[in-house]
């Protein structure tokens, strides 16, 4: 039962273009939630993460917003770079254990 | 600060044969340890979960094993391999529960 889900497999965007990467959670019971980052052939990088208590952490170029009521967060990167180019991955925590959604692959244009 | 060691990059072995994956943390400690494993085209997938020495919780009942001989070192064994096991394997750690975890870069184990 995948909990953690991200509807869109890829993602393609210009060069200094926003990059809006979305998440969807089934369990109210999550209450934190994170982005990584993945290149092929390496772990998962943390980007950003925010508690289920705040809407919105912005760190640099990236932002998460968290809409409790709708069960959805959403990453924003602006402007997006070709070393963004990657795998984002969502992922919620309850207790010690994270669900991680199936990730998004973005690719940055030139 | 904290890094995270995870051997072979890479493994092909037979069907039928042992495995042992091993993962080291360093500059941290009573880190929690995670095995987890990715399919192609999903997410990660937690496997293993550990909060100190041989304190082991299985999230998915399979033919793999893990156990934490010391403190910051975690290894995913299997007595016998299938089809099945291959994969990307991956160990992380946090500080504790609902902080970030780290993972290393890795394991593509390939079974033939």
């Amino acid at each position: 039962d995948q909990q953690v889900k991200q509807n869109s497999p890829s993602l393609s965007v210009q060069e200094g273009r926003i990059s809006i990467l979305n998440c969807d959670y089934t369990n109210s019971m999550f209450d934190y939630f994170l982005w990584y980052k993945k290149y092929p052939a390496e772990g998962p990088t943390f980007l950003i993460s925010i508690s289920s208590i705040k809407d919105k952490n912005e760190d640099g170029r990236f932002t998460v917003f968290l809409n409790k009521s709708a069960k959805h967060l959403s990453l924003h990167i602006v402007p997006s770079q070709p070393g963004d180019s990657a795998v984002y991955f969502c992922a919620a925590y309850n207790d010690y254990k994270l669900s991680f959604g199936a990730g998004t692959t973005v690719t940055v244009r030139a | 600060s904290q890094t995270i060691h995870q051997w072979p990059a890479t493994l092909v072995q037979p069907v039928g044969s042992p495995l042992s994956l091993e993962c080291t943390v360093e500059g941290t400690s009573n880190p929690n340890l995670y095995w987890y494993r990715q399919a192609a085209g999903r997410g990660l997938q937690l496997l293993f979960y550990s909060v100190g020495i041989g304190q082991i919780s299985s999230e998915v009942p399979q033919n793999l094993s893990a156990s934490r001989p010391q403190d910051r070192q975690f290894i995913l064994s299997s007595k016998k391999l299938l089809l099945s096991d291959s994969g990307f394997y991956l160990c992380a750690w946090s500080s504790t529960d609902n902080q970030p975890q780290h993972f290393g870069d890795g394991t593509r184990l390939s079974i033939l």
